[in-house]
């Protein structure tokens, strides 16, 4: 089925370590991007991409990297885990001008 | 400031009943209008979109929205609600000439039997 396609969907991280959420669209969309949904914030932009090789910052970009190889691929590092990083990620991917299609989301907890 | 407001943090409303959740929006032009639906431990699905056009919008599940612009709102509606209606809703905005949306905070639904 076409989509946004999410791993790992659940994960435990040590204080300091590092990891790669992946995120891949079979459906060409040029733009992607990465939210992290925490209760009572909504949602908050980390990074974003509008197509291969282009990626700039969202609002709350700091612990995180992400780059953009090709058209399909968006991962996204976190460095060196916190705490304050336990949250759940949602990748989206669009066309110009329309909706977001939304992968189900990693939940990331940081011990 | 620019922003999207969702006024209602938490609605219960009966199952059967009628649901009215709303949205307002404060840009200087029209944007484009989307509501979303998350159910527990799920992402978000795209319920219905407004563009331009006829200002009364079907979506998906049996959900409708409005556009008003004298009133710069977009409210979702639905005229009876099931117990799977149980959810958070989004309504967001954006531009034709920009991809980012922008989120409201979100309405969480719950539905009594």
């Amino acid at each position: 089925n076409a989509g946004v396609t999410q791993t790992p969907k659940f994960q435990v991280l040590k204080t300091g370590q590092s990891m790669t959420l992946q995120c891949a669209q079979d459906m060409n969309h040029e733009y992607m991007s990465w939210y992290r949904q925490d209760p009572g914030m909504g949602l908050r932009l980390i990074h974003y991409s509008v197509g291969a090789g282009i990626t700039d910052q969202g609002e709350v970009p700091n612990g995180y990297n992400v780059s953009r190889s090709t058209t399909e691929d968006f991962p996204l590092r976190l460095l060196s885990a916190a705490p304050s990083q336990t949250s759940v990620y949602f990748c989206a991917s669009s066309p110009p001008g329309d909706g977001y299609t939304f992968g189900s989301g990693t939940r990331l907890t940081v011990v | 400031a620019q922003s999207v407001t969702q006024p209602d943090i938490h609605i219960t409303v009966s199952e059967g009943a009628s649901l009215e959740l709303r949205c307002n929006y404060s840009y200087g032009a029209t944007p484009y209008l989307f509501w979303y639906v998350q159910s527990p431990g799920q992402g978000l699905q795209l319920l219905l979109k407004y563009f331009s056009g006829d200002t009364l919008v079907q979506g998906i599940k049996g959900f409708e929205a409005e556009f008003k612009r004298s009133q710069s709102s977009f409210n979702l509606r639905k005229p009876s609600v099931h117990w799977s209606d149980a959810a958070e809703y989004f309504c967001a905005v954006g531009f034709s000439n920009d991809y980012k949306l922008s989120f409201g905070a979100g309405t969480t639904v719950t539905v009594r039997a």
